[in-house]
Order: C-alpha cells, then sequence, then structure tokens
C-alpha cells in the first residue's frame, strides 16, 4: 500500500528544475506533500484532491493524474532552501479517509 | 497560536524499560497521529484518534505498543518492554478533522528514542 517515490535521490544546482513523482498501486483519494528538513518535522506543502486542480504556490507546484494514480511534484529554479527530503502521503478509499500512507521519500539536495 | 508539542525530545532507555512519549496537539484539532521514523527512512504510521471515534490501532508493530488520548487532546504512546530496534524519531501529528477529507497533518518535532 505504500506508495512509490522516484526517483530516490537528486542533486541539483540552484536554479535548476526537478519533477519527483508519487506512484499508489490503489485508487487515490488525495495526495498530500511535505518536505522534511535534516533534523526537523516535516513541514506541508500542498493537498491535491481527486477531480481538483493543479496547485502551486511560488516555484513549487504538483500534479494529479487519478488514471494512473500517480501525482508529481514540480520544483523550479531551485533554491538551496529547497533541500530536504520530500514525502507523498496518499489517501486511499482501501486506509480510510484521513489517515495518510507515506513514501519512502525522495532526498533533494541543491548545491551553490 | 502554539503548534503540536512532544516531550521528552529526546529519551535514552536501557532494553526491557518501558517509556512513555507524550504529544499536545494544536488546541481544536480532533485528529491524532502517530508515526515513527527510523534513521533515514520514511513515515511509518503506527495509530491514529479521531475525535470520538475508535482509535486505528493497524500500524503498531506490537502489542508491546500502546496509546491513548485522554480527554480528546492529550495523547501518550507507551513502548513496553523496549527492545533496541525501537530506537526511532517518533513524531505525533494533529490535524482538524473534516468529514470527507483528510486535512493537513501539523507534525511535532519528535521524540528521539534510543534503545541501548
Amino acid at each position: 500500500q505504500q506508495p512509490v517515490q522516484s526517483p530516490q535521490a537528486v542533486i541539483l544546482r540552484e536554479g535548476e528544475d526537478a519533477v519527483i513523482n508519487c506512484s499508489s498501486s490503489k485508487a487515490l483519494y488525495s495526495v498530500h506533500w511535505y518536505r522534511q528538513k535534516h533534523g526537523e518535522a516535516p513541514v506541508f506543502l500542498m493537498i491535491l484532491l481527486k477531480g481538483g486542480e493543479q496547485k502551486g504556490h511560488d516555484k513549487i507546484s504538483a500534479s494529479f493524474n487519478e488514471k494512473k494514480q500517480q501525482s508529481s511534484l514540480y520544483l523550479t529554479a531551485s533554491q538551496l532552501s529547497y533541500s530536504g527530503t520530500y514525502f507523498c502521503g496518499t489517501e486511499t478509499l482501501n486506509t480510510g479517509f484521513q489517515k495518510l500512507v507515506f513514501g519512502t521519500g525522495t532526498r533533494l539536495l541543491v548545491s551553490p | 497560536g502554539a503548534g503540536v508539542s512532544q516531550s521528552p525530545s529526546n529519551k535514552v532507555t536501557e532494553k526491557g524499560k518501558d517509556v512513555e512519549l507524550r504529544c499536545d496537539p494544536i488546541s481544536g484539532h480532533t485528529a491524532l497521529y502517530w508515526y515513527r521514523q527510523s534513521l533515514g527512512q520514511g513515515l511509518e504510521f503506527l495509530i491514529y484518534f479521531q475525535g470520538n471515534s475508535a482509535p486505528d490501532k493497524s500500524g503498531l508493530p506490537s502489542d508491546r505498543f500502546s496509546a491513548e488520548r485522554t480527554g480528546g487532546s492529550v495523547s501518550t504512546l507507551t513502548i513496553q518492554r523496549t527492545q533496541q530496534e525501537d530506537s526511532a524519531v517518533y513524531l505525533c501529528a494533529s490535524s482538524l478533522e473534516v468529514a470527507g477529507v483528510a486535512e493537513t497533518q501539523y507534525f511535532g518535532p519528535g521524540t528521539r528514542l534510543l534503545v541501548l
């Protein structure tokens, strides 16, 4: 049931773009994205709901493909502050509403 | 207002001892979650409290783990007869409860547990 994230890790230079994917074997109701910096708690980025619009703020956006049971997080013109581990949390009918199953994470390092 | 708080921030214990970890959710949040995060790993769901409903304990790894939530607010995660593999960061999160959709979870700073 755990969603699969890809890639597992990515290294970028400041200003480059990245895409992080989250795939589920179950039909998705919502996908939540969080970022966790080393030694800190995860921080919410955005929620994507089934049938909802693509979300985004600043240079981070995400899409939700219901057919593919997949969500993608887009990081454009990356900044040093984007470094951290990105987790997707999925809500499915199987897991029950309001309960998220988190992926294994994608480690992102943005270098100067 | 204050965010989610957890105590202690760090706990070192000997194998076989019991430990209690505390979580104070954001005021007004009726949903509360416990997760475990081993070094370099993802978030492993442990237990979920939702209002007055029976908790979802499906993620508890063994009967040594238990949790309760008193008065719909503070929660305590108890690990009995700790083992070295219990060493991890234990994260608590809370959220509003809205029918039909998962709301944003706000995480506490975690309790780092080390079992020697």
